[in-house]
């Protein structure tokens, strides 16, 4: 069965400093990648998806993913977080193009000023 | 374009009460899908879609059934309610899933089992 791991549950920089959240995977074939993001009280978006091609992906908000097929990793970055990035990130996986997405826990980001 | 709607916001319910969470979409998304959010739990799928007429079992189906009769709704019922149905429930919807446009999630709907 595929699965996510976020390693950090919680993490805290100041603000300018740069950002990397975790995510390891496990699934037998290349999967579909994605991280989103999710203030307080609100619903998810999407930060950025993988799914072929280049393995270094751009998304929204100054972000960015690698895909590491040896390490099943797909770790987000940001070179200088902005307090108003302090909310929560989610790392998911979909099987193929099946509908089937699973996430992992999440991973808290504190912004100190 | 009203994107992801659901339906209500918030819900008391008395355990074995039985309600339907309902989840629309206006954005002929073929994918639709139920998810539960619980703290230090991150998101578990309940039920998917891949069509009108087409459901899945995902992680948690447990107490929970789905039907999908057109492709703009996709409603949730919980059967006999339970405390440990207390929740919050995302509904979420793709144009192609993975290879698509990814997943929308609606706003959510915080469900409370006394």
């Amino acid at each position: 069965a595929q699965s996510v791991t976020q390693p950090d549950i919680h993490i805290t920089v100041s603000e300018g400093a740069s950002l990397e959240l975790r995510c390891n995977y496990s699934y037998g074939a290349t999967p579909y990648l994605f991280w989103y993001v999710q203030s307080p009280g609100q619903g998810l978006q999407l930060l950025l998806k993988y799914f072929s091609g280049d393995t270094l992906v751009q998304g929204i908000k100054g972000f960015e993913a690698e895909f590491k097929r040896s390490q099943s990793s797909f770790n987000l970055r940001k070179p200088s977080v902005h307090w108003s990035d302090a909310a929560e990130y989610f790392c998911a996986v979909e099987k193929g193009n099946t509908g089937k997405l699973i996430f992992g826990q999440g991973t808290t980001l504190q912004v100190k000023p | 374009n009203a994107g992801v709607t659901q339906t209500p916001k918030f819900q008391v319910l008395k355990t074995g009460q039985s309600m339907t969470l309902q989840c629309a979409q206006d954005m002929n998304h073929e994918y639709m899908s139920w998810y539960r959010q619980d703290p230090g739990m991150g998101l578990r799928l309940i039920h998917y879609s891949v069509g009108a007429g087409i459901t899945d079992q995902g992680e948690v189906p447990n107490g929970y059934n789905v039907s999908r009769s057109t492709t703009e709704d996709f409603p949730l019922r919980l059967l006999s309610a339970a405390p440990s149905q207390t929740s919050v429930y995302f509904c979420a919807s793709s144009y192609g899933g993975g290879a698509g446009n990814g997943y929308t999630f609606g706003s959510g709907t915080r469900l409370t089992v006394v």
